[in-house]
């Protein structure tokens, strides 16, 4: 069954410093998304993704954030300059089509600043 | 008032009974309700979405929507172990992509 994947599974950052996520959504998916969530806090929107646009975003994902599909099977989330709260649990999404009911999530990154 | 309200648990129960997860919402315009499964360490899993009122069977799941009340709802008939776990309700609105999450409810089925 297809599924998204997301890398690395943990990754530990001092502050200040840039991190980047990676996902590879479902092969046939057109939507994506990220998601956070903070230990013991709700899962939270970040950012949504079509067509090499951002089609929506909270907000949360301010000038620090920016996301990316630099080639036709990766889709990315930069943190510029992390931040102690930061840390947290990552999620990529993705879905089909414009649906919100349907969207797919990965196993997640935990990110730690140090 | 929090968008989505969703008591964390822990929720203990044995094996084999019935079992009713709940969240309650305040944004009237929220649209599309989905019950999502998160196993220890794991993202979550989309069990079952519904749209508008209703309710929606899946094997041994039921969602319950009552959008007069702001209150839905996800019934485990015959509970195994393996449905331990966290279950999370999100909506959204109509035209909008953004999941709105509630807190997760923390489920153990004791054998």
């Amino acid at each position: 069954e297809p599924e998204v994947t997301q890398t690395p599974s943990h990754q530990v950052t001092q502050m200040g410093q840039e991190v980047i996520l990676r996902c590879v959504p479902i092969s046939n998916h057109l939507y994506f998304y990220w998601y956070r969530q903070i230990l013991g806090q709700k899962v939270e929107f970040l950012v949504s993704f079509y067509n090499n646009e951002i089609s929506e975003k909270s907000e949360i994902f301010d000038d620090q954030f920016s996301v990316e599909r630099p080639d036709g099977s990766n889709f990315t989330l930069k943190i510029r300059s992390t931040k102690l709260e930061d840390s947290a649990m990552y999620f990529c999404a993705s879905s089909e089509a414009y649906q919100q009911e349907t969207q797919y999530f990965g196993p997640g990154t935990r990110l730690l600043v140090l | 008032q929090k968008e989505v309200e969703q008591d964390p648990g822990p929720l203990s129960v044995p094996e084999g009974a019935i079992v009713s997860l709940n969240c309650t919402y305040s944004n009237s315009a929220f649209q599309y309700f989905m019950w999502y499964r998160q196993y220890s360490r794991k993202g979550p899993e989309l069990l079952m979405y519904t749209y508008s009122s209703g309710n929606k069977e899946d094997g041994r799941f039921t969602a319950q929507v009552d959008k007069s009340s702001k209150y839905i709802s996800l019934f485990i008939r015959d509970s195994q172990p393996s449905d331990s776990a966290t279950y999370l309700c999100a909506m959204s609105v109509q035209g909008a992509q953004k999941l709105v999450f509630g807190q997760g409810t923390r489920l153990t089925i004791n054998p």
